[in-house]
């Protein structure tokens, strides 16, 4: 079946530094996709999205690129701070409304 | 401007008994969509409620079914429980009446089943 996966499960870094966290989807008819911050005891919490038709978005310290060529999809957050740390989930949706979630990756933000 | 609530926060259960799972969406949202997530796992898709109606299902056996009030809040059911169903279940919220719209997630409930 269709899935959706995120390349490593953990990642750790200084704080101040680049985040960059990468995505892998195989549902080519998927055309809309999430990023999702997951903090410990809570319900994922809404960073990022980007439709099919485009290749970059930029947040609020975040950007999401997606590569549909390669069927990637990567979230950067710059100048990552303690309170990113968190697990990171991507979700693709096609136009049968459901979500579908990786695995995740946790990050750690070292002080 | 109340976000996606839950309820309860968390509950124990023993094997076989049935649980009912509460949640209100997001004001201005119509279409609730439910998710079981694991341990260390991500979220599972369970089923999507749309005018009161189940729109879509994923890989979930009939013992969990659900149910949309006129309201847009809407109930998850899950009959016969077993140890397996112990999870966080998540509620979303999102407007089903634009294509693909962003799903906004409440804190979820906690099951233990014992």
């Amino acid at each position: 079946g269709e899935s959706v996966g995120l390349h490593l499960p953990t990642l750790s870094v200084q704080e101040g530094d680049n985040s960059i966290i990468n995505c892998a989807y195989s549902n080519s008819a998927s055309d809309y996709f999430i990023w999702y911050k997951q903090e410990s005891g809570k319900g994922p919490q809404f960073i990022i999205d980007i439709r099919s038709n485009m290749d970059k978005r930029q947040g609020q310290r975040v950007t999401v690129l997606l590569n549909k060529t390669v069927k990637h999809l990567s979230l950067q957050i710059a100048a990552t701070q303690p309170g990113d740390s968190a697990v990171y989930f991507c979700a693709e949706e096609s136009n049968d409304y459901k979500l579908s979630f990786g695995a995740g990756t946790t990050v750690t933000v070292r002080a | 401007d109340a976000g996606v609530t839950q309820s309860p926060t968390h509950l124990i259960k023993t094997r076989g008994q049935q649980v009912t799972l509460r949640c209100s969406p997001k004001s201005g949202h119509d279409t609730v969509s439910w998710y079981q997530q694991a341990l260390g796992q991500g979220p599972q898709f369970i089923f999507q409620y749309y005018e009161e109606e189940e729109r879509q299902r994923g890989n979930f056996p009939d013992r969990f079914s659900g149910h949309q009030f006129p309201n847009y809040s809407s109930e998850l059911n899950v009959n016969a429980l077993l140890l397996g169903d112990s999870a966080l279940y998540l509620c979303a919220s999102s407007s089903g009446t634009v294509g693909t719209d962003t799903q906004y997630f409440g804190p979820g409930t906690r099951l233990t089943v014992l």
